[in-house]
């Protein structure tokens, strides 16, 4: 079946410091594969996106492109600021009604 | 700005009571869901509608059911509340196209006692 494996955190970094958050996935066809982010206490926001192979999305200094020969989706940021902490939510949606999430990545970023 | 709006950010109930979660959305989106979020179980679908009275069950509907009379409302319903079904419940919307990805509430942190 369809399935998200994010890497395990918390991650943690120093402000300034490049931020990776691996995301693997397993599915049929040609998903559309996002990025999420929830703040503390707040609902989930959608970060970025990308609907094909070698899309790059791009969104407040993130980035994450859709490889689809090795079905990952990295999310990166060149300067991480501690505004950033969060829980970072790698998903997948392949045409359906549902979307599968990742289990969640979460980031703390020290002044 | 687009919103997606939960009635309540914190409530709570006793066990055995009925409780009603609200969600309302000012996109004019097709498709509404009900997640719940739990400490290491992640995001788990509850129920999504798909049109004005559809609805569908997602991966663990038991004790809940849902309500779409109009296209902008989708209630979650805890008909007897238990208190396995303290958690985050979040609503979120999406247009038609699946690819645009989903618009979220601030979610209702429900505890039963």
């Amino acid at each position: 079946g369809n399935s998200v494996t994010q890497m395990e955190g918390p991650v943690t970094l120093s402000e300034e410091a490049f931020l990776t958050i691996n995301c693997t996935y397993t599915a049929t066809g040609y998903p559309s594969l996002f990025w999420y982010v929830q703040y503390p206490g707040e609902g989930l926001q959608l970060l970025l996106k990308a609907t094909k192979a070698d899309d790059k999305g791009s969104n407040k200094g993130f980035e994450a492109t859709y490889r689809k020969e090795t079905t990952s989706f990295h999310l990166e940021k060149g300067s991480v600021q501690v505004s950033d902490s969060a829980v970072y939510f790698c998903a997948l949606n392949t045409g359906g009604f549902k979307t599968i999430f990742g289990a969640g990545t979460r980031l703390f970023v020290k002044a | 700005d687009v919103k997606v709006t939960q009635s309540s950010r914190y409530l709570v109930k006793r066990t055995g009571e009925k409780v009603f979660l609200e969600c309302v959305q000012d996109m004019d989106h097709e498709n509404m869901f009900w997640y719940r979020q739990d400490p290491g179980l992640g995001l788990r679908l509850i129920y999504f509608s798909y049109d004005v009275k559809m609805k569908e069950k997602g991966d663990i509907p038991e004790g809940y059911s849902v309500s779409r009379e109009k296209k902008e409302r989708f209630s979650l319903i805890l008909e007897s509340a238990s208190t396995n079904q303290t958690s985050m419940y979040l609503c979120a919307s999406r247009e038609r196209d699946r690819g645009l990805g989903y618009t979220f509430g601030s979610g209702t942190r429900l505890t039963v006692v």
